[in-house]
């Protein structure tokens, strides 16, 4: 059974400092992996995902990387800023279209 | 487009009542899901449809929980009798995954805002 694993679970950090938030899984027979951001009280927001076949996405400020092989995913965050502040998610996508989830990393960006 | 769509945004019920959460996923998407949120187990699938049919109900917990999803803009999952240990956040989500004869692996997952279930 895949498990999907995050570290750490929280986060807190001045405004302007770079950061990596790191997922792990257990099966690497995936077909991809999504980064997801969670506000309080809200639903999940697709961030980045990343193929299979991929090694890493960029959007913005955020880039991730994909070793399936060794079964790890970063997510790398810039110059973080306050409105960074949520809860970060990561899912891989395997057999028949089902997303399996960490249980997330709490992020607080201090102005 | 307006998202996907969850109705109620919250329900609060007494143990033993019928409880039915609706949904309606983006338009043209073929896959959707329905999942819980809670703070001890995270975010657990519970059954998930590809061109409204369903796939894989191995996460639903019991026979109390049903879902439907009677055409491709709308799905339902009631919990009957419900019990305080159903209390959690629950979220639908779809995308267009399915090709129909396989999974398209670039497409995103989009979420609704949720409802926030109380049994009490």
């Amino acid at each position: 059974k895949q498990e999907v694993t995050q570290i750490p679970a929280a986060l807190s950090v001045p405004e302007g400092e770079n950061l990596v938030l790191n997922c792990s899984f257990t099966d690497s027979a995936i077909y991809n992996l999504q980064w997801f951001r969670q506000d309080p009280g809200k639903g999940l927001t697709s961030l980045l995902l990343i193929q299979s076949s991929q090694r890493e996405q960029t959007s913005g400020r955020l880039n991730a990387s994909l070793d399936k092989s060794s079964g790890r995913s970063t997510l790398y965050i810039a110059a973080s800023q306050p409105g960074d502040s949520a809860t970060y998610l990561c899912a891989v996508m395997e057999y028949g279209n089902k997303l399996v989830f960490g249980a997330g990393t709490i992020l607080r960006v201090k102005s | 487009d307006a998202g996907v769509i969850q109705s109620p945004r919250h329900e609060v019920t007494e143990m033993g009542q019928e409880v039915t959460l609706r949904c309606k996923p983006i338009s043209g998407h073929n896959s959707l899901f329905w999942y819980r949120q809670t703070m001890m187990r995270g975010l657990e699938l519970l059954i998930y449809f590809n061109n409204n049919v369903p796939i894989d109900d191995s996460g639903m917990p019991e026979d109390r929980f049903s879902a439907k999803m009677p055409n491709a803009s709308f799905s339902t999952l009631k919990i009957q009798p419900s019990e305080p240990r159903d209390s959690a956040v629950y979220f639908c989500a779809s995308s267009l995954a399915w090709t129909g004869t396989g999974i398209a692996t670039n497409e995103k997952l989009f979420f609704g805002s949720g409802t926030q279930l109380s049994v009490l």
